[in-house]
């Protein structure tokens, strides 16, 4: 069965410090997509990076970048110079190969203290 | 650019009551559009997804259902909610044209509690 697992029901960090957010995922297609979204107390939910399953290079963006290792099936994700802000619900998600549905994690509570 | 509304932001309904969430997408043309719940504390699952007016899919068995009376409007109904019914929902769109592996983007979402 298709599924992500994120482990970290909750994690701090301190500002400025660098954190890792855990994701594995389990599917048997030989293609996918990996996403990583940020929900704040606000509830919206704000996609932050983007990993193709073919993809050489792990995917970065600004501040995020996605440790992609796909021998392991995990997709971390990693969040330099944590600020304030960045506290949130982090959810990792997976759209399996010929399907338009997103699979979700858990999530992991972030708190960015100063 | 694109935007997504959702209506109303919060509700609060009894037992047996119906329902009628709303969605709409601004700024795109044919996307797909999606409703997903988010129980307390957990994860969000897909409700129901459509790829043109008309067309829905459902994942799960619930009393809710989905229609899609125009292009960007996408609608949750219930004809009698259920205490279970209570969660965050949220309503996402695509843009069809990008491929399968491209983002949804997702809405302010509606929070409904059910007494």
């Amino acid at each position: 069965a298709q599924k992500i697992t994120q482990t970290q029901p909750g994690m701090f960090v301190q500002e400025k410090e660098a954190v890792t957010l855990d994701c594995t995922y389990d599917t048997s297609d030989p293609s996918y997509g990996l996403f990583w979204y940020k929900q704040p107390s606000s509830g919206e939910m704000i996609f932050l990076i983007y990993q193709g399953s073919y993809d050489q290079q792990n995917a970065t963006e600004g501040r995020y970048s996605l440790n992609f290792q796909k021998a392991r099936k995990s997709a971390n994700l990693v969040i330099s110079a944590s600020q304030l802000g960045d506290s949130a619900m982090y959810f990792c998600a997976m759209i399996p190969y010929n399907t338009d549905k997103l699979i979700f994690g858990t999530g992991t509570r972030l708190q960015v203290f100063p | 650019s694109q935007t997504i509304h959702q209506w109303p932001a919060t509700l609060v309904q009894p037992v047996g009551s119906p329902l009628s969430l709303e969605c709409t997408v601004e700024g795109t043309s044919n996307p797909n559009l999606y409703w997903y719940r988010q129980a307390a504390g957990r994860g969000l699952q897909l409700l129901f997804y459509s790829v043109g007016i008309g067309q829905i899919s459902s994942e799960v068995p619930q009393n809710l259902s989905a229609s899609r009376p125009q292009d960007r409007q996408f609608i949750l109904s219930s004809k009698k909610l259920l205490l279970s019914d209570s969660g965050f929902y949220l309503c996402a769109w695509k843009d069809r044209a990008s491929g399968s592996y491209n983002e949804q983007f997702f809405g302010p979402g509606t929070r409904l509690t059910v007494l």
